[in-house]
C-alpha cells in the first residue's frame, strides 16, 4: 500500500540551528513529492514540491528538500532556523497514476528554543 | 484575490446529527477537494468534485457526501455524526486538471461531535 512515513513525531532545534525531518514513501513508481507546513489553527501552505529533474528542490522561506531514489526519501533541509518555522511538518506524496490526490505522512512538529 | 474560504471556522455538533461545511475555491479554480485530518494525523482524502461530479473518493463511509455548485464552490455532509468524526476538515481547490500538484488550501472548519 502507498504510504508515507515521518519518523519524527517531534523535533527540537534551537534558533540558528540547521534542520532536517525527514520522509520516506513506499510506492512502486517514483510519485510527485510535496512538503508542507501548517500553523495552528491554519490550513496548509505549500512550501516546495519535486516532479522531476534535479534532486534538490528550492522552496520557501528557505526551505531546501533532496529526492533520493534509492532509499525512497525527500527529506527536508533548512541551514537556520528562525522562531517562526515552529509550525507542524508534512510530507505527501501524489502517485502519478492517481495525481488527484495527496497522501499525507502523520507530520512533524518542529519546536526552536531560542 | 481571495484565497479558498470555509466556512464556518468551528463548530460542535452532538452524536447522529447531520453537519454541512462550506467551500469557496480561489478564483479560477474549478476543482475542490476535501480532506479530514484528525488530531496529531495528516490530512485524510475524502473526495474531490469537478463539474458538479464526485471524480475521486478516498476510504471514507457513505455517511460523507458531497455537492458542487455551478459556481463550482462546494458543501461537505456528514450523516449519523460520530466521535470520531471530529476533527479538522480542509478544502482544497485546484485547476482544470484537478491535480495535487496545483491546490490551494483553506484553513479548514474545526468540527467538535459531543
Amino acid at each position: 500500500a502507498q504510504s508515507v512515513t515521518q519518523p519524527d513525531i517531534h523535533i527540537t532545534v534551537s534558533e540558528g540551528a540547521s534542520l532536517e525531518l525527514r520522509c520516506n514513501y513506499s510506492y512502486g513508481a517514483t510519485p510527485y513529492l510535496f512538503w508542507y507546513v501548517q500553523s495552528p489553527g491554519q490550513g496548509l501552505q505549500l512550501l516546495l514540491k519535486y516532479f522531476s529533474g534535479d534532486t534538490l528542490v528550492q522552496g520557501i522561506k528557505g526551505f531546501e528538500a533532496e529526492f533520493k531514489r534509492s532509499q525512497s526519501s525527500f527529506n527536508l533541509r533548512k541551514p537556520s532556523v528562525h522562531w517562526s518555522d515552529a509550525a507542524e511538518y508534512f510530507c505527501a506524496v501524489a502517485p502519478m497514476d492517481s495525481s488527484y490526490k495527496l497522501i499525507f505522512g502523520s507530520g512533524t512538529r518542529l519546536l526552536v528554543r531560542p | 484575490d481571495a484565497g479558498v474560504t470555509q466556512s464556518p471556522t468551528h463548530l460542535i455538533k452532538t452524536r447522529g446529527q447531520q453537519v454541512t461545511l462550506r467551500c469557496s475555491p480561489k478564483s479560477g479554480h474549478d476543482t475542490v477537494s476535501w480532506y479530514q485530518q484528525a488530531l496529531g494525523q495528516g490530512p485524510q482524502f475524502i473526495f474531490q468534485y469537478y463539474e458538479e461530479e464526485e471524480r475521486q473518493r478516498g476510504n471514507f463511509p457513505d455517511r460523507f457526501s458531497g455537492h458542487q455548485f455551478p459556481n463550482y464552490s462546494s458543501e461537505l455532509n456528514v450523516n449519523a455524526l460520530l466521535l470520531g468524526d471530529s476533527a479538522l476538515y480542509l478544502c482544497a481547490s485546484s485547476g482544470r486538471t484537478g491535480g495535487a500538484a496545483g491546490y490551494t488550501f483553506g484553513s479548514g472548519t474545526r468540527l467538535t461531535v459531543v
